[in-house]
């Protein structure tokens, strides 16, 4: 069956650290990839989605993701997190000709101001 | 930004109890969702909904659950007879489109507690 695999349960960053969230799918087929956040008390947010051509998509707020194909990742990335940053961040996959969306177990990032 | 709006945000039942989640969905879209988190797990597609008619279940949606578009704003999600086992967070999202690569926009969901 269809996955999606987030690595980092739990991740603590002080301020302007570096961020690489990573996400990994199993699904042999043509996908499209998005990253949702969740911030406290919000509901999910688009960050940032693929669908073809450039495998480096840019995303609100600064976040960027990058698919490679060979890894069947879609890694989100950040170079310099904000405390604003705390949130829980989800990765999601579609296949296929349908709006239906498999998630990951979700990333929650503490940043420490 | 237009956004998917969830009522109520909190709700506790009694086993065995009818719940119904109320959503309004954006008023262009025409796809309509619900998807839950079980505390502490991953956000698991419900159901799809489209032209009146449910266009995708997961095994979840079992016959304890339905859904329902009673007018032309509200897209309603029922829970016959709940379970303790259906505590969760209740998403509704909606888009524009139901093709693959299309934005699904959520709402904040709606908690549900079953004692």
């Amino acid at each position: 069956a269809q996955s999606v695999s987030q690595h980092n349960h739990h991740v603590i960053l002080s301020e302007a650290a570096s961020l690489e969230l990573g996400c990994n799918y199993s699904y042999g087929g043509t996908v499209n990839l998005f990253w949702y956040v969740q911030y406290p008390g919000q509901h999910l947010q688009l960050l940032l989605k693929y669908f073809s051509g450039d495998p480096l998509v840019k995303g609100i707020k600064g976040f960027e993701a990058e698919f490679i194909k060979s890894k069947f990742s879609f890694n989100l990335r950040k170079p310099s997190v904000q405390w604003s940053d705390t949130a829980e961040y989800f990765c999601a996959v579609n296949l296929g000709n349908t709006g239906k969306l498999i998630f990951g177990q979700g990333t929650t990032l503490q940043v420490k101001p | 930004e237009p956004e998917v709006t969830q009522t109520p945000s909190h709700q506790v039942t009694q086993m065995g109890q009818e719940v119904i989640l109320r959503c309004v969905p954006i008023s262009n879209h025409l796809y309509f969702y619900w998807y839950r988190q079980i505390l502490g797990q991953k956000v698991e597609f419900l159901v799809s909904f489209y032209n009146n008619e449910i266009s995708e279940k997961s095994e979840i949606f079992d016959d304890q659950f339905s859904v329902e578009r009673p007018d032309g704003s509200n897209f309603t999600l029922k829970i016959r007879s709940t379970k303790l086992e259906d505590s969760a967070m209740y998403f509704c999202a909606s888009s524009s489109q139901g093709y693959s690569g299309n934005t699904i926009y959520f709402g904040e969901g709606s908690w549900l507690t079953v004692v």
